[in-house]
């Protein structure tokens, strides 16, 4: 079945580089029927869509963090990354990857969810 | 950007309720609608798209309606499982938003 799997540093420096993995299984990251998400939701609180990308390395970000944000993906590994550079504390919160309908914007499999803290 | 907002934030009810969230959008966003649950400690789950209709293995209990800019969730008898916090999502276009969300609890 479809699984999808965050991983990277649960602990990040202000002013650096939170850098997250979606591994994905069940389902290859080309097929032509999706988009893979980041969504992030600080504990207790609602949801952000950060971005989506296709297999073909097409994007498109949340212009509230496009200019700090890189979403890129591996096909040959088949997962898909993300990159927010110069974190600050509003940064922490939980990372969700997902995967979207291309024909639609809704997210129908989810990753577990990482906690990322932005700390000194 | 579109904002969604929903109310109430918070709802007491009891196990066998007609429960009803609504979610409002700041300008029209058609049928283009997903509402999600989310239990705690866990991932968001696809309830319900283009406003009304369920996602594969949704209970039936769970409904949708609404377009333009009104929308309401109804969970025509809620079940120990349901409580949980419901968020909806617009996705006419960039970039998707959520509502604040809505915590269903318990009585």
């Amino acid at each position: 079945q479809v699984q999808l799997q965050e991983s990277g540093p649960g602990l990040v420096k202000p002013s650096e580089t939170l850098s997250l993995t979606c591994s994905v299984s069940g389902v290859s990251i080309s097929n032509t029927h999706y988009y893979w998400a980041w969504i992030r939701q600080p504990p207790g609180k609602g949801l952000e869509w950060i971005g989506d990308v296709y297999y073909t390395g097409s994007t498109f970000y949340n212009p509230s963090l496009k200019s700090r944000v890189t979403i890129s993906v591996d096909t040959s590994k088949n997962c898909f990354s993300l990159r927010l550079s110069s974190v600050a504390a509003t940064d922490t919160t939980i990372y969700y990857c997902a995967r979207r309908l291309s024909h639609r914007g809704t997210f129908d499999y989810w990753g577990q969810g990482t906690l990322v803290a932005v700390s000194s | 950007d579109i904002q969604m907002t929903q109310s109430p934030s918070t709802l007491s009810a009891s196990v066998g309720d007609r429960v009803t969230i609504t979610c409002r959008a700041s300008q029209s966003i058609s049928s283009w609608l997903a509402w999600y649950q989310q239990e705690p400690g866990k991932a968001p789950k696809l309830l319900i798209y283009k406003a009304s209709d369920l996602e594969s293995g949704v209970p039936s209990r769970f409904s949708g309606s609404g377009s333009g800019t009104e929308f309401t969730l109804t969970i025509s008898s809620l079940q120990p499982d349901d409580f949980a916090t419901y968020y909806c999502q617009q996705y006419n276009s960039y970039p998707w938003t959520f509502g604040q969300g809505t915590k269903v609890e318990i009585k």
